[in-house]
């Protein structure tokens, strides 16, 4: 089983900054087989990237994704008010299971 | 629209089962792999289980294999979680989860999610 392990756990911004979160997994991830997603309070997820770097319909472009291997980041170059969430970053590779991390908390500072 | 709505959640004593459903609208299922993911109150997301569009390719979390069968009926536009030897840890919103294609790859969308509480 591949673990990812997110830092921060927390991560304190204001609007109008810009947010960096790590997510790094225990073996390489096949094929870049890696997403994003964004839950708020009381919401269900939604995915943003997948792929390791192509964002889903209806994405910003403020949201962008690099990585390979066994290291991957999410940046959102200019924090939005909306933007303070919980992200998870789940691979999905070649074989289940397709865990996720444990998430990174983006407050308002 | 694409509509995933989740029922068959519940109180259930330890030991006991229970069969969940996640209803599709708005999209033909057998066109696409799908998901179950769940989350215990306050912690973050755990995926449970996946089947692509024919049912040719299952997997399971560790946790939950052996104890957990997905299946899908695609005349029905239905997907289905039997969960046996339920245990207090199985406590959580259950959410399913359609993926993009169909294999299971990423989840591009979710249901509301239904509740499964165990305890005696």
């Amino acid at each position: 089983e591949i673990v990812l392990t997110q830092s921060p756990g927390t991560l304190s911004l204001s609007p109008g900054e810009r947010a960096t979160l790590s997510c790094r997994a225990s073996q390489s991830v096949s094929s870049s087989y890696l997403a994003w997603y964004q839950q708020k309070p009381g919401q269900a997820p939604r995915v943003l990237i997948y792929g390791a770097s192509r964002r889903a319909t209806g994405i910003p472009d403020r949201f962008s994704a690099s990585g390979s291997g066994t290291d991957f980041t999410l940046t959102i170059s200019r924090l939005e008010p909306e933007d303070f969430a919980v992200y998870y970053c789940q691979q999905y590779g070649s074989s289940p299971p397709y865990t996720f991390g444990q998430g990174t908390k983006l407050e308002i500072k | 629209e694409v509509q995933l709505v989740e029922s068959g959640g519940g109180l259930v004593q330890p030991g006991r089962s229970l069969r969940l459903s996640c209803a599709a609208s708005g999209i033909t299922l057998d066109d696409y792999g799908m998901h179950w993911v769940r989350q215990a109150p306050g912690k973050g997301l755990e995926w449970v289980s996946g089947i692509s569009w024919n049912s040719g390719r299952i997997g399971y979390a560790d946790s939950v294999k052996g104890r957990f069968t997905i299946s899908r009926d695609n005349a029905k536009n239905s997907l289905y979680l039997q969960m046996n030897s339920l245990r207090a840890e199985d406590t959580a919103l259950y959410y399913c989860g359609k993926g993009p294609g169909p294999s299971t790859g990423p989840i591009d969308y979710w249901g509301q999610g239904t509740l499964v509480t165990v305890s005696s």
